[in-house]
This record gives structure tokens, C-alpha cells and sequence, in this order.
């Protein structure tokens, strides 16, 4: 069954360190695929996505995410986080063939000391 | 400008009681719609989702049902509460051409 799988239910980071959170997809298939944020007591929301094109994509507040599809992989980064940064994050994936059918990883919690 | 409501933002309710989560949208027409249920730990479950008026897709068989009575209105719903059904439900919608899903406030539902 097709599957999303995020590495790391929680990350604790201090201001200013490095972050990658690690993302990885079961589909053999052409996919799309997101990463959504739900910051505390807000609606989740689109952070970045990727369709087709440049497997390097920027998306709001400084995040970047690489498809890497010979590893299956969608991992976040930001070089340097913020506290306002801390919240959960979602990877998703969708199969490129029409169907509506969003798979969600199990989230990671970040919480960035100030 | 998009935007989605759902209501109750939160509930408790007692077992074997009915549910009725309502959900809609503004500012699109012929949305695709989606029903999730968000465990801590275990990411988004899609529940049911919808391509139109009427038309409902079930990816879990479970206790509850969905309804989408008019364009822009989707409904989930219970004729008897069970316990398990308590989570935090979320309501997406989705544009015909665009993957990307817009989410809801959500509803904490408590069954006692």
C-alpha cells in the first residue's frame, strides 16, 4: 500500500541551527508532493509543493525541499530556524494520475528554543 | 477570496448519540472536498472525499458517513457515536485542476 513516511516525530532545535526533516514515499509512480505546516492553534497550511520541474523548491518563510526520486524522498530544510518556527509538519503525496487521493506522513513536531 | 468554515469548532457528545459535522465552502465553485481525521501521531486519515453533488468515496469503513447535499457543502455524520470516534475531524476542499488542498479550522469531537 502506498505509504509516507516522516523520520522524526520530534525535533528539538535552538534558534539559528540547521534543519532537514526527512520524508520518504512508497508510490513507484509519477507523484506530486507537499509539505504542509499547522503552527499552534492555527489552520494547516501549504508550505511548499512539487509538481514537476526543478526538483529543488522554495517555498514561504525560508523552507526549501528536495525531490530526490531515485531515494523517494521529499526532504524539508531551512538553514536556519526561528522559533517562530515551531510547529508540526506534514509531508503528502498524491499520485500524478488524476486521482484525489492524499496520503499524509505522520507529522513532525519541532519545537525551536528561543 | 477562498475560505472554509466548519462548525462545531468543538463537541462532546455521548455514546450512541448522532453527529452531524458540517462543513463549506466560499469564493469557488465545484470544489473537490475531503473529510480527515487527525490523531496525534498518526498524521491525516482520509475519511471520505468528493468530486461533485451527491458523490462520495469512502477510504475507510468506519461508523461514520459523508454527505454533500449542495456545491459547496459536505457533511459527516453518525447515527450512533462510538467511543473510538473521538478525534480532531478536519474538512479540506481542493480545486478540479490543483492538487494543493486548503484545510479547515477543524472540530475536537468527544465522545463520553
Amino acid at each position: 500500500a502506498q505509504s509516507v513516511s516522516q523520520h522524526n516525530h520530534h525535533v528539538i532545535l535552538s534558534e539559528a541551527a540547521s534543519l532537514e526533516l526527512g520524508c520518504n514515499y512508497s508510490y513507484g509512480g509519477t507523484v506530486n508532493l507537499f509539505w504542509y505546516v499547522q503552527y499552534p492553534g492555527q489552520h494547516l497550511q501549504l508550505l511548499l509543493k512539487y509538481f514537476s520541474g526543478d526538483p529543488l523548491v522554495k517555498g514561504i518563510k525560508g523552507f526549501e525541499a528536495e525531490f530526490i526520486k531515485s531515494k523517494f524522498s521529499f526532504n524539508l530544510r531551512k538553514p536556519s530556524v526561528q522559533w517562530s518556527d515551531t510547529a508540526e509538519y506534514f509531508c503528502a503525496v498524491i499520485r500524478n494520475t488524476g486521482g484525489f487521493k492524499t496520503i499524509f506522513g505522520a507529522g513532525t513536531r519541532l519545537f525551536v528554543k528561543a | 477570496s477562498q475560505t472554509i468554515h466548519q462548525w462545531p469548532a468543538t463537541l462532546v457528545q455521548p455514546v450512541g448519540s448522532p453527529l452531524s459535522l458540517e462543513c463549506t465552502v466560499e469564493g469557488t465553485s465545484n470544489p473537490n472536498l475531503y473529510w480527515y481525521r487527525q490523531a496525534a501521531g498518526r498524521g491525516l486519515q482520509l475519511l471520505f472525499y468528493s468530486v461533485g453533488i451527491g458523490q462520495i468515496s469512502s477510504e475507510v469503513p468506519q461508523n461514520l458517513s459523508a454527505s454533500r447535499p449542495q456545491d459547496r457543502q459536505f457533511i459527516l455524520s453518525s447515527k450512533k457515536l462510538l467511543l473510538s470516534d473521538s478525534g480532531f475531524y478536519l474538512c479540506a476542499w481542493s480545486s478540479q485542476r490543483e492538487n494543493e488542498q486548503f484545510f479547515g479550522p477543524g472540530t475536537r469531537l468527544t465522545v463520553l
